[in-house]
């Protein structure tokens, strides 16, 4: 069975700085997908960053980079620059890339919080 | 090119009543995933449809719930007779094919049960 783990349940970063927020993950499968995605107060779930467990390189979206550890089973995500914008829950999922049902696998999240 | 769209985005039910939730995928995605979010939680797979079959429900409640994915028409959250413990977010999220693997959301229906 897939997990994804989250172990900071908040973060508190000030402005401009840069945050690394945790994910580990368990997977017995050698194919398999890791996003982030955040999720305002108003709700809607925005995707972030997606890596590919045979992708050789650390995916990078403008501001933000998953720093992927396949040895370590971590997809740990960099926020460089922090905006106040920035404030909001982020979570971490895994999917499977083999089965023809890819249903995403969420951790519990990190809520983030930028303080001017 | 409109997004994944999901109505009512709120909806307040009293126990026992019913919950219908709607998605209209993406234009040109056949697949549909729901997801439920209870408060301060991660999403919680549900259910994956495509086109007038289940494909996986492993994640339904054995009771009250189904789902459907008409050949016309939007998917379907269906909730019957509504516990408190029903209150939540409830998303629904497409892709073009079960290669793809990116699922776009929709922005979700928060469903509360008086």
């Amino acid at each position: 069975a897939q997990k994804i783990t989250q172990t900071q349940p908040g973060m508190f970063v000030q402005e401009k700085e840069a945050v690394t927020l945790d994910c580990t993950y368990d997977t017995s499968d050698q194919s398999y997908g890791l996003f982030w995605y955040k999720q305002p107060s108003s709700g809607e779930m925005i995707f972030l960053i997606y890596q590919g467990s045979y992708d050789e390189q650390n995916a990078t979206e403008g501001r933000y980079s998953l720093n992927f550890q396949k040895a370590r089973k971590s997809a740990n995500l960099v926020i460089s620059a922090s905006q106040l914008g920035d404030s909001a829950m982020y979570f971490c999922a895994m999917i499977n890339r083999l089965q023809g049902a890819q249903k995403l696998v969420f951790g519990q999240g990190t809520r983030l919080t930028i303080n001017p | 090119n409109a997004g994944v769209m999901q109505n009512p985005r709120h909806l307040v039910r009293r126990r026992g009543q019913e919950a219908r939730l709607r998605c209209s995928p993406m234009k040109g995605h056949s697949h549909v995933y729901w997801y439920r979010q209870l408060p301060e939680e991660g999403l919680k797979f549900m259910v994956y449809l495509q086109k007038e079959n289940i494909i996986d429900e492993s994640g339904m409640p054995k009771e009250r719930f189904s789902a459907e994915f008409p050949k016309e028409g939007p998917s379907i959250l269906r909730i019957q007779q509504v516990v408190r413990g029903d209150s939540a977010a409830y998303f629904c999220a497409s892709s073009p094919g079960s290669s793809f693997y990116e699922q776009f959301f929709g922005p979700g229906t928060r469903l509360t049960v008086l």
